[in-house]
């Protein structure tokens, strides 16, 4: 299974509130899970990536959270900003240099 | 910077026309891919290329093929536009030696297919 399921679709939050997207993969040569950042008009972007030894990965107010047994991870942004307005995909990079991603969820920020 | 460049932004072809999608990168990565995005279903590859006329199918090739020639320029080639590839597609480049699953991707070619 290449599969990399993300929720939810859409998420609306408050100004300063936390936001939370969460996936799950069942394929274990995935050796390696990137989250992207896409604003209207552009292609998706790095934002953060976490290797599947590791728990947890911060990167200013971006976390990405991983639990290895369950085979699912999630992305947190603490103190939510209307900037953070975009489409985030949460990805796997599998042994065989493929990058499968999930479905996307559009976040929005209540300013 | 790494700078992948995707040669029409815009573009409208009527059912049946042969279509070419350009890329370029400048960053000498031996990787390259073509996804498609659609709302509600994310980015879904189609083909992907590791090396100057290799290239491997993607989980959606149906209906498209693709040429890479030079090592900076990969084409994806639509022999004959149906109006469900009406979509976004996205080029994106990386190097062989990254397995971080980072991805350098241009701004998207819009198509339509009337």
């Amino acid at each position: 299974q290449q599969q990399v399921k993300q929720s939810p679709q859409s998420l609306i939050v408050q100004k300063g509130g936390i936001s939370i997207i969460n996936c799950a993969y069942e394929n274990t040569a995935f050796d390696y899970f990137p989250w992207y950042q896409q604003f209207p008009g552009k292609g998706p972007a790095l934002l953060i990536a976490i290797r599947p030894d590791v728990s947890e990965k911060k990167e200013g107010r971006f976390t990405i959270s991983f639990n290895k047994s369950a085979k699912q991870f999630s992305l947190h942004i603490m103190d939510s900003q209307p900037g953070d307005s975009a489409t985030y995909f949460c990805a796997a990079h599998h042994r065989d240099d493929k990058i499968i991603f999930g479905k996307g969820t559009r976040l929005h920020i209540l300013p | 910077d790494v700078k992948v460049t995707q040669s029409s932004r815009y573009l409208v072809k009527r059912t049946g026309e042969k279509v070419f999608l350009e890329c370029v990168q400048d960053m000498d990565h031996e990787n390259m891919f073509w996804y498609r995005q659609d709302p509600g279903l994310g980015l879904r590859l189609i083909y992907f290329s590791y090396d100057v006329k290799m290239k491997e199918k993607g989980d959606i090739p149906e209906g498209y093929s693709v040429s890479r020639e030079k090592k900076e320029r990969f084409s994806l080639i639509l022999e004959s536009a149906s109006t469900n590839q009406t979509s976004m597609y996205l080029c994106a480049s990386k190097p062989t030696a990254s397995n971080t699953g980072e991805l350098f991707f241009g701004e998207g070619s819009r198509l339509t297919v009337l």
